[in-house]
């Protein structure tokens, strides 16, 4: 079965500073996809990146990156120069591929990351 | 263009009673899906749709819980005798098609409460 463990459950840092927040994940399944969503106070969650699992890059979107890392089922997301709008909760989610399509995420119990002015 | 509309945005409920939740998907999207999220957790998968049939309904968590699709683009979540414990915020979700392909977009929730 699937399953995404996310050990932080919150963290608190001042603004500015660098953080990473940590996901680690287990399947069965050689071919599965990697999310995180940001969940701000409004409820909405917010699609951040999708990643496969025969792409081991690591990515970055501005101030967001991603580290993706088979040997140690990891897809960790770090925020750089972290700003109080950044306050959230955040997401890891896996997915597996059936054959079918498109499965439903399996999600872990998420973050919530707390940036301080 | 208009995200995933889901109503009612709070439901009020009895122990026993029958509710509907209604998610309107984003035009255009074929797949849809369920969750649902308690205090403090993560989005829990329910069901998932693929045009007007329900593709995978493993997360249903016991037939009280129906969902439909008939059209193949408003959803409709029905729980029956409903229970306390069924106290939750109900995401809804679409996208074109598989997620390995496509973003799945999030509607704002419907919270239900028990009473």
């Amino acid at each position: 079965a699937q399953k995404v463990t996310q050990a932080q459950t919150e963290i608190s840092v001042v603004e500015k500073e660098d953080v990473t927040l940590d996901c680690v994940y287990e399947t069965r399944d050689t071919t599965y996809y990697l999310f995180w969503y940001k969940q701000p106070p409004s409820g909405e969650l917010v699609f951040l990146i999708r990643r496969n699992s025969f792409d081991e890059q690591n990515e970055i979107s501005g101030r967001y990156s991603w580290n993706f890392q088979k040997s140690t089922s990891s897809f960790n997301f770090t925020i750089t120069a972290s700003q109080v709008v950044d306050s959230a909760v955040y997401f890891c989610a896996l997915s597996e591929d059936s054959g079918g399509g498109a499965d439903g995420l399996t999600f872990g119990k998420g973050t919530h990351l707390i940036i301080q002015p | 263009g208009a995200g995933v509309s889901q109503t009612p945005s709070n439901k009020v409920t009895e122990k026993g009673k029958y509710v509907e939740l209604r998610c309107d998907p984003i035009s255009g999207h074929t797949a849809l899906y369920w969750y649902r999220q308690s205090l403090g957790q993560g989005p829990e998968f329910l069901i998932y749709f693929q045009g007007t049939g329900a593709a995978d309904d493993s997360g249903l968590p016991n037939d009280r819980f129906f969902a439909v699709r008939p059209e193949g683009s408003v959803s409709t979540l029905k729980i029956q005798r409903t229970e306390r414990g069924d106290s939750a915020v109900y995401l809804c979700a679409s996208s074109f098609g598989p997620v390995q392909y496509n973003e799945q977009f999030f509607g704002p929730g419907t919270r239900l409460t028990v009473l």
